[in-house]
Order: structure tokens, then sequence, then C-alpha cells
């Protein structure tokens, strides 16, 4: 059964630094990865997703990795800023379940001190 | 821009009534999905739905029911409210997986339900 691992649940850095957020899966037959972003009250943003054929994906100061032999996705995050302080959730779609249905982490939440 | 859009946002009910909650989205997305958030539970599938007449039980559906008569839309029935029922309401769409579409997902702004 697969199972998604998000360490550390909570991080706090000062602002300006470069960061990476992991996701770890237990089954490397994934379909694609996909990372959100939550902030307080809100709603789920997505914010990359890589297939399973993908290394990395790229998106302003963003970058996901994905190494799926050793059941790993990194999120990047350069030159943090206050603003990016949420909630940030990983989840894996598996290739072999039949609905396809996301496999959730429980999130990381990142705070960005000015 | 294509959204995603729940109401209400905010809902307080009493045990034992019938509530629904609304999802309307304007992507064109086969697929839609209902979740709730619980601290420590994190994100629980309830419904899912893959076209018009399909209807699906996730993880955690005990107690709740959808239908869906248009792509547009997939409302959340809570049959008879109980406290265990209050959480945070979140529906999601995504395109059908085929013809190389990714299945990204994505979500409206949720409906917080508290059930007294």
């Amino acid at each position: 059964k697969q199972e998604v691992t998000q360490i550390p649940a909570a991080l706090s850095v000062p602002e300006g630094e470069n960061l990476v957020l992991n996701c770890s899966f237990t089954d490397s037959a994934i379909y694609n990865l996909q990372w959100f972003r939550q902030d307080p009250g809100k709603g789920l943003t997505s914010l990359l997703l890589i297939q399973s054929s993908q290394r990395e994906q790229t998106s302003g100061r963003l970058n996901a990795s994905l190494d799926k032999s050793s059941g790993r996705s990194t999120l990047y995050i350069a030159a943090s800023q206050p603003g990016d302080s949420a909630t940030y959730l990983c989840a894996v779609r598996p290739l072999m379940d039949s609905n396809y249905q996301l496999i959730w982490g429980a999130g990381t939440k990142l705070i960005i001190k000015p | 821009d294509a959204e995603i859009t729940q109401s209400p946002r905010h809902k307080i009910t009493e045990t034992g009534r019938q509530v629904t909650l609304a999802c309307h989205q304007t992507w064109n997305h086969n697929n839609m999905f209902w979740y709730r958030q619980d601290l420590g539970h994190g994100l629980r599938l309830i419904h899912y739905s893959y076209g018009v007449q399909d209807t699906n039980k996730g993880e955690v559906s005990d107690g709740y029911s959808v239908s869906r008569s248009n792509t547009e839309d997939l409302p959340l029935t809570l049959e008879s409210a109980a406290s265990s029922q209050t959480s945070v309401y979140f529906c999601a769409s995504s395109e059908r997986l085929a013809g190389g579409s990714t299945g990204e997902l994505f979500f409206g702004e949720g409906s917080r339900l508290t059930v007294l």
C-alpha cells in the first residue's frame, strides 16, 4: 500500500534562504506527483506536477524533482520570502490503483521569518 | 479564468438537519471530488465522480451522498448532520486520465461546516 511522508512537519527559516521540502513515497509505481500550497483558511493551490517520466519541473522560484527509484521528491524554494509561508503538501497518484486516487502527505508547515 | 466555486463558505447547523454544500466548476472537467480536511487526519476522500450520472464512494462516505446531473456541479449532501461531520470540505476537479492528460487537481476555496 502506497504511503506518503513529509518530513519535517514544520520548518521555520529566515527570509532569503534557499530551502528544500521533502516528500517520500513507498511504492515507485506512480503515474505522477503533485505539489500543492495551502494558505490558512484557503483551498489548495497546485504548484507543480511531475509526470513519472520526468525528473523535474520548474515554476519561477520553485523547482520540484522526482527520483522514483529512491521514492523521493523535493520542492526547492529559492530566495524565500515571507509570502512563501504556507503549508506545502505533496500527493502521489499510484500507477496500479484502478481509480488513480491521490495519496496525500500530511504536509510541511513553512514559516519564513522577515 | 476557469475556477471552482463552493457555497456556502461557512455554515452552522444543528445535529440531524440535512445540509447541502454546492460545488460548481467552469473547467469543463469530467472528474470531480469531495474531500474533508481535519486536524490530525489530513485530506480524506468522501465521494467522487468521473462524469455525468457517475458517483463513487471514497474512504469516508458514510453519512454523505452526491449526485452528478451535469458536468459543472457536484453537490454534497449530509442527510442527517452529526457533530463528527464538523470539518472543512473541499471540492476539486481534474481532467479525465486519458490521451496524455496529467489529471492535475484543482481545488475550490472550501466550505467550513460546524454541526452543533
